[in-house]
């Protein structure tokens, strides 16, 4: 099926640092949502995202639209350990219709 | 506040066999979405139900059916279960005018 091209495919943060990760598509979206999973649980929303350029934080987590409605942004400020996991984007082409796109994923771990 | 609610959390099914999930939305919402997370992959959609409708359909066979009561919870049918069908299957519920999706933790399917 198709799926958004997320990246980076993972990557490992220390207490404090900031995270910056992305996700593109060939497509048009109307809405984008950004996701987490931990392991054995299902995605839980972080943040929703509805117009070209819109910024929206949720706590140290925020997001952004991109301007060609192609891409989506989302950066984590000083990241702490309950922070590791794995990040989803999903995209949605037609408002109101449930056929959320996912990406492959963005998986956060602790530098060893 | 209910979140959404799956059930079972585990099953384990050998190939042939026939399979049925339950999922309970999120108290107040009308519509219920479900999913197939293969692993390290991101969600891929089945279907969508509303009204006790299927609105929407991914890129899954016949051998996927699916079921709306009256009361919104909802039950995913797989037959002829392959090897391949091993995943985890995710439910998800919203308002059938709005975007955001909420989910349940999963229902872990082993096909052996």
């Amino acid at each position: 099926g198709q799926q958004l091209n997320q990246s980076p495919q993972s990557m490992f943060i220390q207490e404090g640092e900031d995270v910056s990760m992305n996700c593109t598509s060939s497509s048009i979206f109307n809405t984008w949502l950004w996701y987490k999973q931990d392991p054995g649980e299902g995605p839980v929303l972080l943040i929703a995202l509805y117009k070209a350029g819109e910024l929206t934080s949720n706590g140290r987590l925020t997001a952004q639209f991109g301007i060609t409605r192609k891409d989506s942004f989302l950066n984590i400020s000083a990241s702490i350990p309950s922070d590791v996991g794995i990040y989803f984007c999903a995209g949605l082409i037609t408002p109101g219709q449930g056929n959320l796109i996912f990406g492959k994923g963005t998986k956060l771990s602790v530098k060893p | 506040d209910a979140g959404v609610t799956q059930s079972p959390t585990h099953l384990i099914k050998t190939r042939g066999q026939q399979v049925t999930l339950r999922c309970s939305p999120k108290s107040g919402h009308d519509t219920v979405s479900w999913y197939q997370q293969a692993l390290g992959q991101g969600p891929q959609f089945i279907f969508q139900y509303y009204e006790e409708e299927e609105r929407q359909r991914g890129n899954f066979p016949d051998r996927f059916s699916g079921h709306q009561f009256p009361n919104y919870s909802s039950e995913l049918n797989v037959n002829a279960l392959l090897l391949g069908d091993s995943a985890l299957y995710l439910c998800a519920s919203s308002l059938y005018t709005d975007t955001e999706a909420f989910f349940g933790q999963g229902t872990r399917l082993t096909v052996v």
